[in-house]
């Protein structure tokens, strides 16, 4: 069975401390792990895709990395409004009746205190 | 341009009764896919639809049922409710049929409280 184990569960920097959220994964053959962002009262929004180890995204003050076990998300410079939870997510190769369905992980509430 | 549009956004029913759900994707986008989430935990994944077939289906009872529509509008059906039941049900979009090379679009949700 597909897993996703994200930690901490809930995480406070001041502005502008940097600091990693962790996703570690256990699945039959990845196609694709996604970090997300959400908002309170909000879905999901999308921020990236990683297909294999040693690949890396950024955008703004967000970096994603994905070696085989995990995947941490990187906050440079964080800001208040980088407040969120950050879900972690994978796409497994062979899901049998699942087909493409994401198996999410349980998020990370972070907090930016100006 | 229009995001994913759910309806409603609030809902409280009884244990037993029936509800739909409705969810309208990003235009040109032809897969639909339901999540439900549990406060204070990640989305799980119920059905997938692509040209309004079933794609695929989560690990939810067969009180759970879901078509796509030729306009690639969805609803999510679910008999019996029970206390269990209350969640957010989120609908995501994306224009092809695997969130490998297509990333999912979600919309803000429905609430679902069961009383």
């Amino acid at each position: 069975e597909d897993q996703v184990t994200q930690s901490p569960e809930a995480l406070r920097l001041q502005e502008g401390e940097s600091s990693s959220l962790n996703c570690s994964y256990t699945v039959s053959g990845l196609r694709g792990l996604f970090w997300y962002r959400q908002d309170p009262g909000k879905g999901p929004e999308f921020l990236f895709t990683l297909y294999s180890a040693g690949e890396e995204k950024e955008k703004e003050r967000l970096k994603a990395t994905l070696t085989k076990k995990e995947s941490f998300l990187h906050i440079t410079a964080p800001k208040p409004e980088d407040s969120a939870t950050y879900l972690c997510a994978v796409q497994a190769r062979y899901s049998g009746g699942g087909a493409d369905g994401l198996t999410f992980g349980k998020g990370t509430h972070l907090i930016i205190q100006p | 341009d229009a995001g994913v549009t759910q309806s409603p956004t609030h809902l409280i029913k009884t244990r037993g009764q029936h509800v739909t759900l409705r969810c309208s994707p990003i235009s040109g986008h032809k897969s639909v896919s339901w999540y439900q989430q549990v406060l204070g935990q990640g989305p799980q994944f119920i059905f997938q639809y692509y040209e309004k077939e079933e794609r695929g289906r989560g690990n939810f009872p067969d009180r759970f049922s879901a078509r796509q529509f030729p306009n690639y509008s969805s609803e999510l059906n679910v008999n019996a409710l029970l206390l269990g039941d209350s969640a957010l049900y989120l609908c995501a979009s994306s224009p092809g049929p695997s969130p490998y090379n297509s990333p999912l679009h979600f919309g803000n949700g429905t609430r679902l409280t069961v009383t």
